[in-house]
């Protein structure tokens, strides 16, 4: 099946940016999201881009598309301990819609 | 918009019961709705999708008896774990898509323990 990879551990000091990675395989993705679950929390979208895009920017965060190498990133500034979550990465595409996601990235945020 | 509430949040049950877990899509209609478990450490895992009005479609490897699912109308989908076990003890999560554009929405998860 398609796969999505991303680390599963990133710490960093509050105040400086967070960049979380993640590869997939799927080369038809059309919808590609970053999720944020907090703990024992459901799953909260945070953003999305569309596979013609490169890059997307929301407040604080910034998401990056590198299609060729099928590669996106998501980059927190000014990472505050409200951050600290895990962090999905999930594609999808077109027929039925149906996401892959990742096995999450644990954001922690050290004062 | 897009809100999908579930619930209960946390359960508590003997091993052998039943528990019933549900999943309502408040501000939309949700024909299609979808059933994910989440192992400690582990990505979500695609248990079913749940059809309205139809029967679900249930992923490779779990059991369609066990994880009864229930969608009876364009905004509430059940599930329920039958004669559970601890090991079926995880967080079970729903979500349901208004619009591939704006992603899936996932209601905020249920904590089962079975003892």
């Amino acid at each position: 099946g398609e796969d999505v990879e991303q680390s599963l551990f990133l710490s960093v000091r509050e105040g400086d940016s967070s960049v979380i990675n993640c590869t997939y395989t799927d080369s038809s993705s059309t919808y590609l999201y970053w999720y944020k679950q907090e703990p024992g929390a459901g799953l909260q979208l945070l953003t999305y881009i569309f596979s013609n895009m490169d890059m997307k920017q929301d407040q604080r965060l910034t998401v990056l598309l590198n299609k060729k190498d099928k590669h996106l990133s998501l980059r927190i500034a000014d990472t505050q301990t409200g951050d600290s979550a895990i962090y999905f990465c999930a594609e999808s595409s077109g027929g039925s819609y149906i996401p892959t996601f990742g096995r999450g990235t644990s954001l922690i945020v050290h004062p | 918009g897009a809100v999908v509430s579930q619930h209960p949040s946390r359960v508590i049950c003997k091993s052998g019961t039943s528990v019933k877990i549900e999943c309502r899509s408040l501000d939309f209609q949700a024909t299609t709705m979808f059933w994910y478990r989440q192992f400690p450490k582990k990505s979500l895992m695609l248990m079913a999708t749940s059809n309205e009005g139809s029967k679900a479609t249930y992923e490779q490897g779990v059991e369609k008896d066990k994880f009864l699912i229930n969608h009876a109308s364009l905004t509430l989908s059940t599930l329920t774990v039958t004669s559970a076990h601890p090991e079926d003890s995880s967080f079970y999560i729903c979500s349901a898509i208004r619009d591939p554009l704006y992603g899936y929405t996932f209601g905020s998860g249920t904590r089962l323990t079975v003892v």
